[in-house]
C-alpha cells in the first residue's frame, strides 16, 4: 500500500538556520511527489511539486526539495529560515495514474526569532 | 484558478445529531472533488472522493458520507454523529483537464470547517 512518512513531527530553529525536513514515501511505478504548508490559520498551500526531470524541485519562498529516487525520499530544504516560516508543512504523493494524494501526518515548524 | 468555499468553517454540534458539510467550487469544471479530515500529528486522511456527479468513492468505512449533486459541488453528511467525528473537515479539488498524461496534480484546499461534537 502506498504511504507517506515524515519522521520529524516537530522542529525548533532559529532565524537564520538551515532546515530539512524529511519525508519518504513507499510507492510503486511513477510517483509525483508535493509538499503543503498550512501557516496558522490558513489553508493548506502547495509549496512545490515535482513530476520528472530535475529532481531538485525549486519552490516558492525559498523552499527546495530534492527527490532522490534510491532512497524513496523527497526531502524539503531552505538555507536560511525566517520566523514567518512557521507553519506545519505536509508531504504528499501520488502514483502516476492516481486521482488521489497520499498524505504524511505533517511536521511543525516553528521558528524562534 | 480555483476557488473552494466551505462553509461554515467552524460548528459545534450534539452527539447524533446529523451534519451537512458544503463544499462549492468555481472556475474550473468537471474537477475531481475529495473530503480530507486533518487530526493533530496524523495528517490528512482522505474521507472520499468524486470524478464525477454522483460517483464517490469511501476510503474509509465509518459514520459519515458523501454526495456531489452539481459538478462543482460536494457535500459531507452524517445522519448522527459520534464523539469520534471531531474534526477538521477539509473539502479539496483537483483540476483534471491537467491529469492526462501526467498522473496527480496538486490539490487546491478549502479553508477548513472545525466540527466538535459535544
Amino acid at each position: 500500500a502506498q504511504s507517506v512518512s515524515q519522521h520529524n513531527h516537530h522542529v525548533i530553529l532559529s532565524e537564520a538556520a538551515s532546515l530539512e525536513l524529511g519525508c519518504n514515501y513507499s510507492y510503486g511505478g511513477t510517483v509525483n511527489l508535493f509538499w503543503y504548508v498550512q501557516y496558522p490559520g490558513q489553508h493548506l498551500q502547495l509549496l512545490l511539486k515535482y513530476f520528472s526531470g530535475d529532481p531538485l524541485v525549486k519552490g516558492i519562498k525559498g523552499f527546495e526539495a530534492e527527490f532522490i529516487k534510491s532512497k524513496f525520499s523527497f526531502n524539503l530544504r531552505k538555507p536560511s529560515v525566517q520566523w514567518s516560516d512557521t507553519a506545519e508543512y505536509f508531504c504528499a504523493a501520488g502514483s502516476g495514474s492516481a486521482r488521489q494524494l497520499t498524505f504524511g501526518s505533517g511536521t511543525q515548524l516553528t521558528v524562534l526569532p | 484558478s480555483q476557488t473552494i468555499h466551505q462553509w461554515p468553517a467552524t460548528l459545534v454540534q450534539p452527539v447524533g445529531s446529523p451534519l451537512s458539510l458544503e463544499c462549492t467550487v468555481e472556475g474550473t469544471s468537471n474537477p475531481n472533488l475529495y473530503w480530507y479530515r486533518q487530526a493533530a500529528g496524523r495528517g490528512l486522511q482522505l474521507l472520499f472522493y468524486s470524478v464525477g456527479i454522483g460517483q464517490i468513492s469511501s476510503e474509509v468505512p465509518q459514520n459519515l458520507s458523501a454526495s456531489r449533486p452539481q459538478d462543482r459541488q460536494f457535500i459531507l453528511s452524517s445522519k448522527k454523529l459520534l464523539l469520534s467525528d471531531s474534526g477538521f473537515y477539509l473539502c479539496a479539488c483537483m483540476e483534471t483537464r491537467a491529469l492526462s498524461g501526467r498522473g496527480s496534480s496538486p490539490l487546491h484546499f478549502g479553508n477548513g470547517t472545525r466540527l466538535t461534537v459535544t
